[in-house]
């Protein structure tokens, strides 16, 4: 089973609300990735974490804020977001001595 | 990150045919390239992968052939089905960096029937 799962599948905001995305694995990978894809552009690394702690933030502005709660579980909080914030948020995972990254379906996000 | 460059952005073929799509790397210390396949809407998906101490890896009708000395890979996939109309991502990490994909442009593939 290579299953990453993201929910919600799609999401609409106001540039005021606050809202989380989840990503869910249960394949006991112990690094976790968010990438951001805009429209026929590939995927970015937004941040990495490793054993449940933050390993790389590639400059991602405070307004995305994630959290690693447990070993299966990332969350990416959402706060006064702008319009060019809109795009599919994608989750992955990989087993720690491996190389391969396990993408979710991703979250379309689209801020008003 | 170091860029990987890919090419060509767009590729029709006919149904049967062989669909290649290439990609160029700068930094000599990734040490893995997989190829991603995306569908609308959808993640990307792991396609076939290798590592550079190969030259050549087949799975199926999918092929990449790898050249280190050049910095180069490329994907090859053989008998092109309607079905493998999608957006192709090659790419590449290293040891460091936590093993972050580092992407291609794309490239999206159409088979006509």
């Amino acid at each position: 089973d290579t299953e990453v799962t993201q929910t919600p599948k799609h999401l609409v905001m106001g540039m005021t609300n606050k809202k989380s995305l989840k990503c869910e694995q249960h394949m006991g990978h112990r690094a976790m990735y968010w990438y951001k894809q805009k429209a026929k552009k590939p995927p970015e690394l937004m941040f990495v974490y490793s054993y449940e702690k933050l390993s790389i933030n590639e400059s991602v502005p405070s307004r995305f804020s994630p959290e690693c709660p447990n070993s299966s579980l990332l969350n990416l909080h959402l706060h006064a977001l702008q319009p060019e914030d809109s795009a599919l948020y994608l989750c992955a995972s990989r087993r720690s001595a491996e190389e391969t990254q396990y993408f979710g379906p991703g979250t379309r996000l689209l801020v008003l | 990150q170091q860029q990987v460059k890919q090419s060509p952005q767009s590729l029709i073929v006919q149904k049967g045919g062989i669909s290649i799509i290439n990609c160029a790397y700068e930094n000599t210390a990734f040490d893995y390239f997989p190829w991603y396949q995306q569908f609308p809407g959808k993640g990307p998906a792991l396609l076939i992968a290798i590592r550079p101490d190969v030259s050549e890896k087949k799975e199926g009708r999918f092929t990449i052939s790898f050249n280190k000395s050049a910095k180069q890979f490329s994907l090859h996939i053989m008998d092109s089905q309607p079905g493998d109309s999608a957006t192709y991502f090659c790419a590449a990490s290293g040891d460091t960096g936590r093993r972050a994909l580092t992407f291609g442009s794309g490239t999206r593939l159409q088979v006509q029937p």
